[in-house]
């Protein structure tokens, strides 16, 4: 069965210390990993597609990673405005469904 | 350019009453997807529609919703005698094609049952 376990499922940071949220994945023929940003009351909003295991991404303070069995989203010397909760999602088979981790709540400090 | 558009953003009903759900999609989107968050736990895909046809409709539990996508308007995601477990908040995303392309949500609507 298809499945994205995300860690941690919270994590506080102060502002200006870097860390590394963790998504790994058990899914048959991967066709995209994708990672989501999701604010109180709001919307998955997109981050990054990642297609092959190798494959970076960055944008402003994130970067994101993917092997053959997990992605990391890094987050290098947070602000406030980043906390919010990100979301792993992959999409496999001939479908366009995605499925989704649990997400990871990241409160950052000032 | 505007984004993928749900209405209401809010819902009240009663148990025993129908909810429908609107969804426009990104302007040039054909491919739309359902999804559900129920309280603590996280998105869950419901159905996927091109215009006018349903292609996976796995997740959607068997009784009671439907879905639809017709050739001139948003797609309507119908749920009749809503239940309480029905509460939840309700996502519609689109994208241009299948292939590995980025779903794009909206902001959702949140559906509560008295």
């Amino acid at each position: 069965e298809d499945q994205v376990t995300q860690s941690p499922e919270a994590l506080r940071l102060q502002e200006g210390e870097s860390s590394s949220l963790n998504c790994s994945y058990t899914v048959s023929g991967l066709r995209g990993l994708f990672w989501y940003r999701q604010d109180p009351g709001k919307g998955p909003e997109f981050l990054f597609t990642l297609y092959s295991a190798g494959e970076e991404k960055e944008k402003e303070r994130l970067k994101a990673t993917l092997t053959k069995k997990e992605s990391f989203l890094h987050i290098t010397a947070p602000k406030p405005e980043d906390s919010a909760t990100y979301l792993c999602a992959v999409q496999a088979g001939n479908t366009g469904k995605l499925i989704f981790g649990q997400g990871t709540t990241l409160q950052v400090k000032p | 350019n505007a984004g993928v558009m749900q209405n209401p953003r809010h819902l009240v009903r009663r148990r025993g009453q129908e909810a429908r759900l609107r969804c426009s999609p990104v302007k040039g989107h054909s491919h739309v997807y359902w999804y559900r968050q129920l309280p603590e736990e996280g998105l869950k895909f419901m159905v996927y529609l091109q215009k006018e046809n349903i292609i996976d409709e796995s997740g959607m539990p068997k009784e009671r919703f439907s879905a639809e996508f017709p050739k001139e308007g948003p797609s309507i995601l119908r749920i009749q005698q809503v239940v309480r477990g029905d509460s939840a908040a309700y996502f519609c995303a689109s994208s241009p094609r299948t292939d590995n392309q980025p779903q794009h949500f909206g902001d959702g609507t949140r559906l509560s049952i008295l």
